[in-house]
């Protein structure tokens, strides 16, 4: 099992829907939660890191669930710029180890179509 | 502008020759890494840099060397010994050890 899976998609949706995404982590210890957006050819850029009692910024939420090991990203009134690849990034302590490690998942594609 | 730079854009070399990466940031982060994308592909850590002249192997860290002699630099170089460099390479920098990261624009090296 991966440390960090997401659903590859593609996730094709018109635009003003609303769609959500998973990404689940297998380490309990795990610390820190971010969403990146990364464009076609492009770096990732950070969109929003997760926080416990999660948070939102303009269309996008992110929540946190620790119990079932998972974070989630919603956006509402997709728009066609959103159309990108979202990563999922978990800052865990693998076993026996007291040092942290950045895992990055994946990705989700996501398409907006008019 | 504070930023992580990366150059060159696009790289070609032939096979069996040895090429150096350039990350450079200006936004007095102590923590760079270097990561190796391939197509449809997730990021994998090649290596990480905590302080100036320490670095640490990533996941996939054989046939690449890098060095951090200066804070602001962390050169990557592409041995020969690679069998299969051709990838889309990224820098990142964060002001601690695995808090946000924020990357390069990356570099493309095709090996002909």
């Amino acid at each position: 099992r991966k440390e960090v899976e997401q659903d590859p998609g593609p996730f094709n949706v018109p635009e003003g829907a609303t769609v959500a995404f998973n990404c689940t982590y297998s380490n309990s210890a795990s610390q820190s939660f971010f969403w990146y957006r990364q464009d076609c050819r492009k770096e990732p850029k950070l969109l929003m890191s997760v926080y416990s009692s999660g948070n939102e910024d303009g269309r996008f939420t992110a929540q946190l669930n620790r119990a079932s090991q998972y974070i989630s990203l919603l956006i509402r009134d997709s728009k066609l710029s959103d159309s990108a690849t979202y990563l999922c990034v978990v800052n865990m302590r693998p076993l026996y180890s007291s040092a942290s490690k950045i895992i990055f998942g994946s990705g989700t594609r996501l398409s907006i179509r008019p | 502008d504070g930023g992580i730079t990366q150059s060159p854009k696009y790289l070609f070399r032939k096979e069996g020759q040895n090429v150096t990466l350039s990350c450079e940031q200006n936004l007095n982060h102590d923590a760079m890494y270097w990561y190796r994308q391939d197509p449809g592909q997730g990021l994998r850590l090649i290596y990480y840099s905590q302080i100036v002249n320490d670095f640490q192997k990533g996941d996939i860290a054989e046939g690449y060397s890098v060095s951090r002699e200066k804070k602001e630099s962390f050169p990557l170089t592409v041995t020969s010994a690679q069998k299969n460099p051709t990838a889309f390479y990224l820098c990142a920098s964060s002001r601690g050890l695995n808090n946000e990261q924020f990357f390069g624009p990356g570099t493309r090296l095709t090996v002909l």
